[in-house]
């Protein structure tokens, strides 16, 4: 079955860029079926959908964070990818990778990434 | 945006009672909710979609009804398993948005 697996940076610093990838196995990002959505969780808060993308790399973000993310998609590795820019201390989260774009399932383990100097 | 209330925040309930959780959204989402199981350190699990569809390999002890702005997810018979949080997620409008969750702990 589908299993999504996050990697990145989990420390870092104000102002900078997060990055952070996706990688899928047992299915393609580029079916035609499927959103890749990025969604994260603010340690003991509640859960806030960023954004998501087809294979053909058109993409909807949240109106909240929508001036600060791009995702993007790369066929050849089978992966998607989120970047968030001039992060501060209110982005610290753990982020997770799903399949869908209404409902989303299966997800990601998650990654928590923490933003500190 | 809108905005999905859950309650209560915390449930304590003995294993083999039911549970019975709320969810309202502030404007209706038909039948477009969903609810999430995630247990501790772990993602979220899709339950139920649709309002009432439990998604693939949910047991059916887990049941969810509502429409408009009023949703109730209930779990019939709890197991030791079922001791989790429990979110549901509105998709009838962008950005889709989660209810801050509900707690159901061992009475």
């Amino acid at each position: 079955q589908v299993q999504l697996q996050e990697s990145g940076p989990g420390l870092v610093k104000p102002s900078e860029t997060l990055s952070l990838t996706c990688t899928v196995s047992g299915g393609s990002v580029s079916s035609a079926s499927y959103y890749w959505s990025w969604i994260r969780q603010p340690p003991g808060k509640g859960l806030e959908w960023i954004g998501y993308i087809y294979y053909s790399g058109s993409t909807i973000y949240n109106p909240s964070l929508q001036s600060r993310v791009t995702i993007s998609v790369d066929t050849s590795k089978n992966q998607f990818s989120l970047k968030l820019n001039s992060v501060t201390a209110a982005d610290t989260a753990v982020y997770f990778c799903a399949r869908g774009r209404s409902t989303v399932t299966p997800w990601g383990q998650g990654t928590l990434v923490t933003v500190s100097s | 945006e809108i905005v999905m209330t859950q309650s209560p925040a915390t449930l304590s309930v003995s294993p083999g009672e039911r549970a019975t959780l709320s969810c309202r959204a502030s404007q209706s989402v038909s039948s477009n909710l969903a609810w999430y199981q995630q247990k501790p350190g772990q993602a979220p699990r899709l339950l139920i979609y649709g309002a009432s569809t439990r998604a693939t390999g949910i047991p059916a002890r887990f049941s969810g009804s509502g429409s408009g702005t009023e949703f109730t997810l209930t779990i019939s018979s709890l197991q030791s398993e079922d001791f989790a949080a429990y979110y549901c997620q509105q998709y009838n409008n962008w950005p889709l948005t989660f209810g801050g969750g509900t707690k159901v702990e061992i009475k």
